[in-house]
C-alpha cells in the first residue's frame, strides 16, 4: 500500500526559483492538506482541499499556491522561492473532514532555499 | 491563542519506565477529536492514538494510553514500559467540528529521549 506519496523527497532551490511539490494518495480520500514543519513550531497548515477542484487557505498560505485537479493529487507551488520557505513539507489526506477522522501523512519533502 | 499547547519541549525517561507527555487544548466546540502522532528521526508521521470528546473511557492502544480530562481540557499521552525505539518527537493534535471540515491543528511537539 503506497498511501500518501510525496515527490520529490529533497530539493535545493535558489532564491526566486519556482517549483511544484506533488502529493498523490491512493486511498480515495476526499480531503488533502499541505503542512510545513519548522523547528520548534510544530506543523502548520498551508492550504487544504475538501474535494476535487476545491482549495482553501490555512494558517500560513502566503507565498504558496495549490491545485487539486484530480482527486488523488494535490500540488503545492512556490512561484518565487524565499529562504523563509526552507522547511520540511508534509502532505496528508483523510477520508472525511469529520472531527474523528485521522489523517495519513506522506514521508515529507525537505526543501532548502539558498 | 494556541489551540494545542505542549509545554514540554524535551523529556527524558529511563528504559522500561512510564512517561507522560502533556497536552492541553482550547476549544469552545462540544465535538472534537484529539490525536497523538509520533515522528521518529526518519521523519515520517505515525498516528498513535485517538480520543473523541464524547468518549467516556480513555483510549488505549498497546503501550499507549490517553489520559483525557475534559474539564481541564487536557489529553496527555502515557507511554508505559518505554523502549529505546520510543525516542522521537510526539505531537498532539485536535480536530474541531464547528465547520464540518476542519483540518488537524498541531502543537509544537515534545521530544522524548529514552535512556538505556
Amino acid at each position: 500500500n503506497a498511501g500518501v506519496t510525496q515527490t520529490p523527497k529533497f530539493r535545493v532551490l535558489k532564491t526566486g526559483q519556482s517549483m511544484t511539490l506533488l502529493c498523490a494518495q491512493d486511498m480515495n480520500h476526499e480531503y488533502m492538506y499541505w503542512y510545513r514543519q519548522d523547528p520548534g513550531m510544530g506543523l502548520r497548515l498551508i492550504h487544504y482541499s475538501v474535494g476535487e477542484g476545491t482549495t482553501a487557505k490555512g494558517e500560513v498560505p502566503d507565498g504558496y499556491n495549490v491545485s487539486r485537479l484530480k482527486k488523488q493529487n494535490f500540488l503545492l507551488g512556490l512561484e518565487s522561492a524565499a529562504p523563509s520557505q526552507t522547511s520540511v513539507y508534509f502532505c496528508a489526506s483523510s477520508s472525511t473532514g469529520v472531527w474523528g477522522t485521522e489523517a495519513f501523512f506522506g514521508q515529507g519533502t525537505r526543501l532548502t532555499v539558498v | 491563542a494556541q489551540k494545542i499547547t505542549q509545554t514540554q519541549p524535551g523529556m527524558f525517561v529511563q528504559e522500561k519506565e512510564a512517561v507522560t507527555l502533556d497536552c492541553t487544548y482550547d476549544t469552545s466546540d462540544q465535538s472534537y477529536g484529539l490525536f497523538w502522532y509520533k515522528q521518529p528521526s526518519s521523519g515520517e508521521m505515525i498516528f498513535l492514538i485517538y480520543q473523541g470528546s464524547y468518549d467516556e473511557q480513555n483510549a488505549t492502544e498497546g503501550r499507549y494510553s490517553l489520559n483525557f480530562q475534559k474539564a481541564r481540557k487536557s489529553a496527555n499521552l502515557v507511554i508505559s514500559a518505554s523502549q529505546l525505539g520510543d525516542s522521537a518527537m510526539y505531537f498532539c493534535a485536535m480536530r474541531e467540528a464547528y465547520s464540518g471540515n476542519t483540518p488537524l491543528v498541531f502543537g509544537k511537539g515534545t521530544r522524548l529521549s529514552v535512556i538505556a
